[in-house]
């Protein structure tokens, strides 16, 4: 079974620019979940989306967006980029199965963003 | 929300010794409990989990964690560590049938061969 992938691996941008970065869920899982990784703040959960919908969403501006399709696979965008924005962006697939899900996330290799 | 604390952010220890990794949650309901693993150069992998039943949970490479609820705590223990368990390790709780996870800001392990 093929894990999360995400897209890019990594990439450079300048401050005001945008970006979108690309997650593929592990077949069969309809949550997808995007953290932000640096070293001073750890492991910070942006938003959950399931079935296209928006479920959960942390505490990030409005620049921070995602999206997702009918297929599972999902999107985040940040527009104008800020330096402190560079970090690493994690994707994470689960099946979500109502009261009966365990919240198990499966995490993809991520996609680092350096803005100069 | 729920906030997790992990302390001893950098451990270095030799091949050989005893870890144990603290961890403590702030949530009153009914939570789920994780460790993930960071391998350098790897992506975050499951190590070990607690939904229910038996406190003492065995995970993968030895590892096992102790949830003791009146403490809200959930430390991850390994008798006898590898070079190889070098990687930067992480607890994470979040709440019963919910995906958001609240991670603690991981411990630096380094085990000198």
């Amino acid at each position: 079974k093929a894990g999360v992938t995400q897209t890019p691996r990594y990439l450079i941008k300048t401050r005001g620019q945008q970006v979108t970065l690309s997650c593929s869920p592990i077949s069969g899982h309809r949550s997808v979940s995007w953290y932000q990784q640096t070293p001073g703040q750890g492991l910070q959960f942006l938003f959950e989306y399931f079935s296209e919908t928006q479920r959960n969403k942390g505490n990030f501006p409005g620049r921070f967006s995602g999206r997702q399709f009918s297929n599972s696979r999902s999107e985040m965008n940040v527009s104008t980029l800020e330096l402190g924005d560079s970090a690493l962006y994690l994707c994470a697939s689960s099946w979500s199965g109502g009261a009966a899900n365990t919240g198990e996330l499966f995490f993809g290799e991520g996609s680092r963003l350096t803005v100069l | 929300a729920q906030s997790v604390s992990q302390h001893n952010h950098h451990v270095i220890l030799s091949e050989a010794a005893s870890l144990e990794l603290g961890c403590n949650y702030s949530y009153g309901g009914t939570v789920n409990l994780f460790w993930y693993v960071q391998y350098p150069g790897q992506h975050l992998q499951l190590l070990l989990k607690y939904f229910s039943g038996d406190p003492l949970v065995k995970g993968i490479k030895g590892f096992e964690a102790e949830f003791i609820k009146s403490k809200f705590s959930f430390n991850l223990r390994k008798p006898s560590v590898q070079w190889s368990d070098t990687a930067e390790y992480f607890c994470a709780v979040n709440a019963y049938g919910n995906n958001r996870l609240a991670f603690g800001k991981g411990n630096q392990v380094v085990v000198i061969p």
